[in-house]
């Protein structure tokens, strides 16, 4: 198994507090994402990151930011959480160390933090 | 607008016989595509991928098939074992923004094995 977790597991918290989830892989891996799973949705792309400080918006990126300060650490920031954003977040990773341009698609997953806000 | 779509929410196949899950997607662009098995409480677990330039995946009782034309993609799963009960993600990759490639997934369909 990829070398991937995600802290917290599990968080409470209310409408309008900041809140960080923070991945952090071992594999060295050059792009990590950020999902978010919800029923009726399947899993949908937050942010990802293709290198140090280089990271671009998915799919559902609004009221979330994100940072990328080292190659293993990758964190999602809800500046102030409202309860659509109660959800189950996985962080997921791909790529080697290789050459740029190099294509590599098959992504691994975290365990996923479960975040609640009310 | 959902690019990738996995129409049947639920299947139930007894043990011993095919599991066959079915994908549809929209995208032309996509060329490489997987398939994710997840059980509750932890996160997705890569099964199996194609590429587009094939027609057929096999590792082990896991066979994916790719039908470009139809735009649609099968996983087939012989003999389905118990363990094999489990949520189901089909996924196509795309490329996006700046140098990055994501997956766009299905909502998933729950498969339950009975013995």
């Amino acid at each position: 198994d990829a070398g991937i977790t995600q802290s917290p597991r599990h968080k409470v918290t209310e409408t309008g507090t900041p809140v960080t989830l923070r991945c952090h892989q071992t594999e060295n891996h050059r792009y990590m994402y950020w999902y978010r799973q919800d029923p009726g949705h399947g899993l949908r792309l937050i942010h990802y990151s293709y290198g140090v400080k280089d990271t671009d918006k998915g799919e559902v990126s609004d009221g979330y930011s994100v940072s990328r300060s080292k190659t293993e650490d990758f964190l999602l920031t809800l500046e102030s959480a409202t309860s659509s954003q109660t959800s189950v977040y996985f962080c997921a990773i791909s790529g080697t160390s290789g050459p740029e341009g190099f294509r590599t698609d098959t992504q691994y997953f975290g365990p996923g933090t479960r975040l609640t806000v009310l | 607008d959902q690019q990738v779509k996995q129409n049947s929410p639920s299947l139930s196949v007894q043990e011993g016989r095919i599991s066959i899950l079915n994908c549809d997607y929209t995208n032309s662009m996509f060329d490489y595509f997987l398939w994710y098995k997840k059980y509750p409480a932890e996160g997705p677990t890569f099964l199996i991928s194609i590429s587009s330039i094939k027609d057929k995946n096999e590792d082990g009782r896991f066979t994916v098939f790719l039908n470009k034309s139809a735009k649609h993609l099968s996983l087939h799963i012989v003999p389905s074992q118990p363990g094999d009960s489990a949520v189901y993600f089909c996924a196509a990759s795309g490329f996006v923004g700046n140098s990055g490639y994501a997956l766009n997934f299905g909502k998933g369909t729950s498969l339950l094995v009975t013995p």
